[in-house]
């Protein structure tokens, strides 16, 4: 039973442009929500997360939004660089669970 | 600070045979998870232990094991290895294991069962 969804697979953008990745989730015990970025041959790179309290929360060009309601959360990447081409993976997590709950991730691909 | 250090890189292994992954996890963190990552697949969820106790147990056959050492190191097993097990396998550590502490990732296993 997939409880995050990442429902498009890849997204491809101009350099310079903003990216946007999409996740939703069928769990509404989830209460942090994560987004991880990951290069091939390596582990996953942690990124930004957002607690459910909130719905936004920015680190430099990462910007991540939290719709509770929607059961929806998006990644913004502005301006986007080419050494913003990865797999990004957007995760959850519930209290006591002592696990994430990953989505299949969006291949990105910044083209110059 | 050193990382989630997993060994080895890589495997190669034959069906019906055994394997033992390890994960060194980052000082000061007691909670090391363990997830499985295939093509075209997310993280799936294996298991996770905090002081040498598994907490919570992904949807895998009994062949997957695991155990977490006093210093917080942790090893997976896999037996009777399946042309399926192979993947990339993908430990992490964070410092309690629960929502709002973010987990850090070795760079995984990759297992391959020929």
């Amino acid at each position: 039973d997939q409880q995050v969804k990442q429902n498009s697979p890849s997204l491809s953008v101009q350099e310079g442009r903003i990216s946007i990745l999409n996740c939703d989730y069928t769990n509404s015990m989830f209460d942090y929500f994560l987004w991880y970025k990951k290069y091939p041959a390596e582990g996953p790179t942690f990124l930004i997360s957002i607690s459910s309290i909130k719905d936004k929360n920015e680190d430099g060009r990462f910007t991540v939004f939290l719709n509770k309601s929607a059961k929806h959360l998006s990644l913004h990447i502005v301006p986007s660089q080419p050494g913003d081409s990865a797999v990004y993976f957007c995760a959850a997590h519930r209290s006591n669970d002592y696990k994430l709950s990953f989505g299949a991730g969006t291949t990105v691909t910044v083209r110059a | 600070k050193a990382g989630v250090t997993q060994t080895p890189r890589y495997l190669i292994k034959t069906r019906g045979q055994q394997v033992t992954l390890s994960c060194s996890p980052i000082s000061g963190h007691r909670s090391v998870s363990w997830y499985q990552q295939t093509p075209g697949q997310g993280l799936q969820f294996l298991f996770e232990y905090f002081s040498e106790t598994q907490r919570n147990k992904g949807n895998f056959p009994g062949r997957f094991s695991g155990r977490q050492f006093s210093n917080s190191r942790s090893e997976m097993n896999v037996s009777t290895l399946e042309l399926g097990d192979s993947a990339l396998y993908l430990c992490a550590s964070s410092q309690t294991g629960n929502s709002n502490t973010e987990a850090f990732f070795g760079q995984g296993t990759r297992l391959t069962v020929v």
